[in-house]
């Protein structure tokens, strides 16, 4: 069963303190994974996209990168206002569609 | 820089009423997605349009119905809310399959 699996569920972070999230995942034919950014009655802010296995992506204290298997949203030296929940999504070839499956997102708090 | 609009932002109903949630892009997209978003569990697809005139169902689409009469307008239609129902609904757009999605704020519907 194609599937998006994030870890932690939440993390909680002092301002400075560097780390990283986890997004695996199982599906048939990835075509693409992507991040996004959820601030609280927000939508989802796109982040990144990445296509294939070795491939890295970054953004100011952000920088996300993808293998077979799971893909990392690193944040180096957060501040605050990197508070938000961070969602992974995976398209893969299902039932002769491309479809987008979502993981539930890691809840980020970074305090001060 | 309007991007996607999701109209109402916030709606109470009760058990039996019908409504329709409206959302539009102006960035001339031909795929629309319409998502539900319950807390721990990731963006579920309930219908997508591929382009105007056209719609398919999603991994929930059960209980709702969509219309996409024009190219930049996509409608999501619940015709006898059930309190399984309640939920925050997000639309997206995207211009083609394998590119970013761009979501609205999202409705918040409670049904009583």
């Amino acid at each position: 069963e194609d599937q998006v699996t994030q870890s932690p569920e939440a993390l909680r972070l002092q301002e400075g303190e560097s780390s990283s999230l986890n997004c695996s995942y199982t599906v048939s034919g990835l075509r693409g994974l992507f991040w996004y950014r959820q601030d609280p009655g927000k939508g989802p802010e796109f982040l990144f996209t990445l296509y294939s296995a070795g491939e890295e992506k970054e953004k100011e204290r952000l920088k996300a990168t993808l293998t077979k298997k799971e893909s990392f949203l690193h944040i180096t030296a957060p501040k605050p206002e990197d508070s938000a929940t961070y969602l992974c999504a995976v398209q893969g070839y299902m039932d002769s569609n491309y479809q987008l499956i979502w993981g539930a997102g890691t809840k980020l708090i970074i305090k001060p | 820089n309007a991007g996607v609009t999701q109209t109402p932002k916030f709606r109470v109903l009760k058990t039996g009423q019908s409504m329709t949630l409206l959302c539009a892009q102006d960035m001339n997209h031909e795929y629309m997605y319409w998502y539900r978003q319950d807390p721990g569990m990731g963006l579920r697809l309930i219908h997508y349009s591929v382009g105007e005139g056209t719609t398919a169902k999603g991994e929930v689409p059960d209980g709702y119905n969509v219309s996409r009469l024009k190219k930049q307008n996509f409608l999501l239609g619940l015709e006898s809310a059930a309190p399984s129902q309640t939920s925050v609904y997000f639309c997206a757009s995207s211009g083609q399959t394998n590119q970013p999605q761009h979501f609205g704020d999202g409705t918040r519907l409670s049904i009583l």
